[in-house]
């Protein structure tokens, strides 16, 4: 069965720092790209970052550009998320999403760990 | 910030059908391949389509997706309660070498 979980969300204060983690099973891990994906309370979903099937390639959202670091290990068939200088605003649902085949598409999607941002 | 724009909101009496329209630019939707997300509340979001069209395994017929120039439009037919969910496209963007969701359509059944 393929799937992806997440873990690693918490309460945490703004300014400190937070690691996420999705680890993937059911598939060749990496042999696919991965996606996070946020979304905030009452908000519509938010892109935040892609990496690349052999984690060499990178993309991120503009809103998180030079806090939020992904990376993988293949052998771990895991995809993290490195969350520093953390904002309220980055309060949200994190999903993790396996890249399709054939595009950018997110075909396969974990349930979510929750971000709270607040002092 | 979303790129691609979505109707708030479209609404529909069981059985009815709706379509919900999802605008871009030739960045993203005019030349790359949109998908289509389903996410009923309090729950994960689905993939409905990719590659504009395709099904996955699973997804109804009752779905349709389609896309011409810089708009996608996705068509429920038979509308039924269980459909009542929020839905959204989501391309990748070649000019901000990002993947953009649009900003989400409600479907209301009346």
């Amino acid at each position: 069965q393929v799937q992806v979980v997440e873990s690693g969300g918490g309460v945490v204060q703004p300014g400190r720092s937070l690691r996420l983690s999705c680890a993937a099973s059911g598939f060749r891990f990496s042999g696919y790209a991965m996606h996070w994906v946020r979304q905030a309370p009452g908000k519509g979903l938010e892109w935040v970052a892609t990496i690349s099937y052999d984690g060499n390639n990178q993309y991120y959202g503009d809103s998180v550009k030079g806090r939020l670091i992904i990376f993988r290990d293949n052998s771990e068939n895991t995809v993290y998320l490195q969350m520093t200088s953390l904002r309220v605003e980055d309060t949200a649902v994190y999903y993790c999403a396996k890249m399709g085949i054939s595009g950018y598409y997110a075909d396969v999607w974990g349930n979510g760990t929750t971000v709270t941002v607040s002092s | 910030q979303s790129v691609l724009t979505q109707p708030p909101s479209v609404s529909a009496a069981p059985g009815q059908k709706v379509t919900i329209s999802c605008s871009g630019t030739t960045s993203n939707v005019g030349n790359n391949f949109v998908a289509w997300y389903q996410q009923v509340a309090g729950t994960t979001p689905k993939l409905l389509f990719y590659d504009n069209y395709k099904r996955p395994s699973g997804i109804p017929d009752r779905f349709s997706g389609s896309k011409s120039g810089t708009s996608a439009t996705l068509g429920i037919t038979g509308l039924q309660t269980g459909d009542e969910a929020d839905y959204y496209c989501g391309a990748w963007d070649s000019s901000l070498s990002a993947y953009v969701f649009g900003t989400g359509t409600r479907v209301i059944v009346l």
